[in-house]
C-alpha cells in the first residue's frame, strides 16, 4: 500500500544524546515536511525538502537536523541541542508543483527521560 | 506574516448536535485552505479543502466556505456522530510547493 510510515512510533531518549526519526514515502512525492505538535500549539513547522538534495528551516529549525539523499527518505535527528525535544513529530508530503493535500504518517511520539 | 486562528476549545456536543469551529486567516494573495482531522494517537487527514474564494469544500458531512471577505473558513456540520470526536486543525497554503500552516486545533468531544 502507498503511504508514509515513520519510525519508531515511540522513542525515549535520555537527556544529551542524538536521536533520529525515520520518515519514508511511496507516494513518488517530491515534498516532504517534518511538523512538531505540542498540546495547545498545534503544528510547527520544523524543515522542509521541495527536492532531493535541497532542504529548508521551518519556523523551529533551532536544535534540529535533516538530509535528503533520497527522494523517499527524510529523516529527523533530534540533537542534544534541542531545549525541549519531549513532542509528537509528524512526518507528510506531497506533490511539488500542487496547492493539494499533504499526506501524513502516524507520528513518532519522543519522550526525553 | 501569514496565520490561522482557530475558536479554542474544547468543544463538547451531544450527538447529533449541530457543529460549527470557526476559523480565521491572515495571509497574502489567494491562499488555499485545508481542514485536517486528527483522531487519537494517529497522524492527520484531509477533511476537505477549497482553493479558491467563494468555493465550498465538503466531505462526510462536514462544510466549509472560503469567505474572502471575512477571510474565513469555518467548519460546520448540521448531525455530529460520536465517531465525529477528535482534533480538528485549519490550515492555509499561500502558494503551491510551500508548506501548509496550522492552526492550534480544536479538541471535539461528542457523547452519546
Amino acid at each position: 500500500d502507498g503511504g508514509i510510515t515513520q519510525s519508531p512510533k515511540y522513542l525515549f531518549r535520555k537527556e544529551g544524546q542524538n536521536v533520529t526519526l525515520s520518515c519514508e514515502q511511496n507516494l513518488n512525492h517530491d515534498a516532504m515536511y517534518w511538523y512538531r505538535q505540542d498540546p495547545g500549539q498545534g503544528l510547527r513547522l520544523i524543515y522542509y525538502s521541495q527536492i532531493v538534495n535541497d532542504f529548508q528551516k521551518g519556523d523551529i529549525a533551532e536544535g534540529y537536523s535533516v538530509s535528503r539523499e533520497k527522494k523517499e527518505s527524510f529523516p529527523l535527528t533530534v540533537t542534544s541541542a534541542q531545549k525541549n525535544p519531549t513532542a509528537f513529530y509528524l512526518c507528510a508530503s506531497g506533490p511539488r508543483e500542487n496547492t493539494g493535500e499533504l499526506f501524513f504518517g502516524e507520528g513518532s511520539r519522543l519522550t526525553v527521560l | 506574516g501569514d496565520s490561522v486562528t482557530q475558536m479554542e476549545g474544547p468543544v463538547t456536543l451531544s450527538e447529533e448536535a449541530f457543529l460549527t469551529i470557526n476559523c480565521t486567516y491572515t495571509a497574502t494573495g489567494y491562499p488555499s485552505l485545508f481542514w485536517y482531522v486528527q483522531y487519537p494517537g494517529e497522524g492527520l487527514q484531509l477533511l476537505l479543502k477549497a482553493t479558491k474564494a467563494d468555493d465550498k469544500g465538503s466531505n462526510k458531512g462536514f462544510e466549509a466556505t472560503y469567505r474572502k471577505e471575512t477571510t474565513s473558513f469555518h467548519l460546520e456540520k448540521g448531525s455530529v456522530q460520536v465517531s465525529d470526536s477528535a482534533v480538528y486543525f485549519c490550515a492555509l497554503r499561500r502558494q503551491a510547493g510551500t508548506a501548509l500552516i496550522f492552526g492550534k486545533g480544536t479538541t471535539l468531544s461528542v457523547s452519546s
